[in-house]
């Protein structure tokens, strides 16, 4: 079946522009998570969805960080007022959280931004 | 507070020879333990999980990992490395009291030698 998919697969962006990352997950996942994956680093939390609800926000690096998930489906990350630093590999992953012990999680093939 | 960490930047063995990755945690509860891969230009994959029953798991690939609740360790092995092992491992943890999140370590590079 279709895996977890992410759009754009690059974007390329001028310091101080806003994007917009979307991540698709697997059909009927209730969990979806963001990671950010700088270039040789391990991976950073920044936000994770039971539903349309984000329990935990405290992974966002600043205010200029924010996402949203709706009908429990699609999410999009949205950063402001982009800086370098927040050029990155941002991954989404999706897990069947609703099957107990199902908790692996299925990882996108991210989206990479550079920002200039 | 919830964590997870991998000692090693890097392990090197030869190939053939028998593999361990390193992977210890810190959690309030029982942990539910993940290890994954990351192939060179692809994407995460996962590759085993301890959840509860027995302290030694089997995964994808040939790869197991042992669950040992007095030292907090979930360390990866394979008993004997191919050079297609070579890759970045990531172990992670989901803290059983606290919803579900889970914590990635920051990573090991294995690299196995011909």
């Amino acid at each position: 079946g279709a895996g977890v998919s992410q759009s754009p697969s690059n974007k390329v962006t001028e310091k101080g522009k806003d994007v917009e990352l979307r991540c698709d997950p697997i059909s009927g996942h209730t969990a979806l998570y963001w990671y950010r994956q700088s270039l040789g680093q391990g991976l950073e939390f920044l936000i994770y969805f039971q539903g349309n609800s984000a329990p935990d926000k405290s992974g966002l690096p600043s205010d200029r960080f924010s996402a949203e998930r709706t009908g429990g489906s699609v999410s999009t990350l949205t950063i402001q007022r982009t800086q370098q630093e927040d050029s990155a590999v941002y991954l989404c992953a999706s897990s069947p959280r609703a099957v107990w012990g199902r908790w692996e999680q299925y990882f996108g093939p991210g989206t990479r931004l550079t920002v200039t | 507070a919830q964590s997870v960490a991998q000692p090693e930047d890097q392990v090197n063995v030869a190939e053939g020879n028998p593999l361990t990755v390193k992977c210890t945690y810190s959690v309030s509860g029982n942990p539910y333990l993940f290890w994954y891969v990351q192939y060179p230009n692809r994407g995460l994959q996962f590759l085993l999980k301890y959840i509860t029953g027995d302290n030694l798991v089997k995964g994808s690939y040939g790869f197991e990992a042992e669950f040992n609740k007095s030292q907090t360790s979930f360390h990866l092995k394979k008993p004997s490395a191919l050079v297609s092992d070579s890759a970045l491992y990531f172990c992670a943890v989901r803290d059983r009291n606290r919803d579900d999140k889970i914590i990635f370590g920051k990573g090991t590079r294995l690299h196995i030698l011909p």
